[in-house]
């Protein structure tokens, strides 16, 4: 099975920063990975797939790149309704796992 | 409306089994893939088992197979997870999304991007004595 690595766990960021989560995957995935956003009591939203491709509706602030096994999320001028939890997951193979999560929370 | 639906979560003893749906509207159900994940209170996201349009093929993780079965009825438009033998463990909010692929290209070998772009609110399954 392809284990996700996800750092951090946790950040701390004030709204207008800039923050980045990274995702490593264990062997190479081909750029299937996608990024999801989860608020407390909801299900999970695509950010991104694909690695760089922003789902339809996601503001532009958010954006992937990739790198061998090393997938990133960036988010740009921090808004109030990002401070949530995000999920990669790679959709290489079977399980399609998910990172650990990154919890991001207001400074 | 695009939606997905999830029901028949409830409490249950360790050992039980509980029939989990999920109703899809709005949208041509067998066209897609569909999966289920879980979540554990206070946890992480946990992929669970997903299944073909038209049932034929069926992935599950290695440590629920055997106890869990996905399955559908496309003219009902529902996703189904069967889920015996449950364990305290199992708890979990239960997710059904639909699955949506693209084709890509890297090094001129084709090969399909999935992506889950439609979830459902889940449903709550709670395992104990």
């Amino acid at each position: 099975d392809i284990q996700m690595t996800q750092s951090p766990s946790s950040l701390s960021a004030s709204v207008g920063d800039r923050v980045t989560i990274t995702c490593r995957a264990s062997q190479s995935i081909s750029g299937s990975l996608n990024w999801y956003q989860q608020k407390p009591g909801k299900a999970p939203n695509l950010l991104i797939y694909a690695a760089v491709t922003l789902e339809s509706g996601v503001p532009s602030r958010f954006s992937g790149s990739e790198s061998g096994t090393a997938f990133t999320l960036t988010i740009s001028n921090l808004q109030p309704e990002d401070f949530a939890t995000y999920y990669c997951q790679q959709t290489h193979s079977i399980p399609r796992s998910f990172g650990q999560g990154t919890k991001l929370e207001i400074k | 409306e695009v939606q997905l639906v999830e029901s028949g979560g409830g409490s249950v003893q360790p050992g039980g089994s509980l029939r989990l749906s999920c109703a899809a509207s709005g949208f041509s159900f067998n066209n897609y893939w569909m999966t289920w994940v879980r979540q554990a209170p206070g946890k992480g996201l946990e992929w669970v088992a997903n299944i073909k349009e038209d049932g034929s093929e069926k992935y599950y993780v290695d440590s629920l197979r055997g106890r869990f079965t996905i399955f559908r009825d496309n003219a009902k438009n529902s996703l189904y997870l069967e889920m015996k033998r449950l364990r305290v463990e199992d708890t979990a909010i239960y997710y059904c999304a639909r699955d949506f692929q693209i084709p890509g290209y890297t090094g001129g070998w084709k090969h399909y991007y999935y992506y889950m772009d439609l979830w459902g609110k889940g449903t709550t399954v709670t395992v104990s004595s």
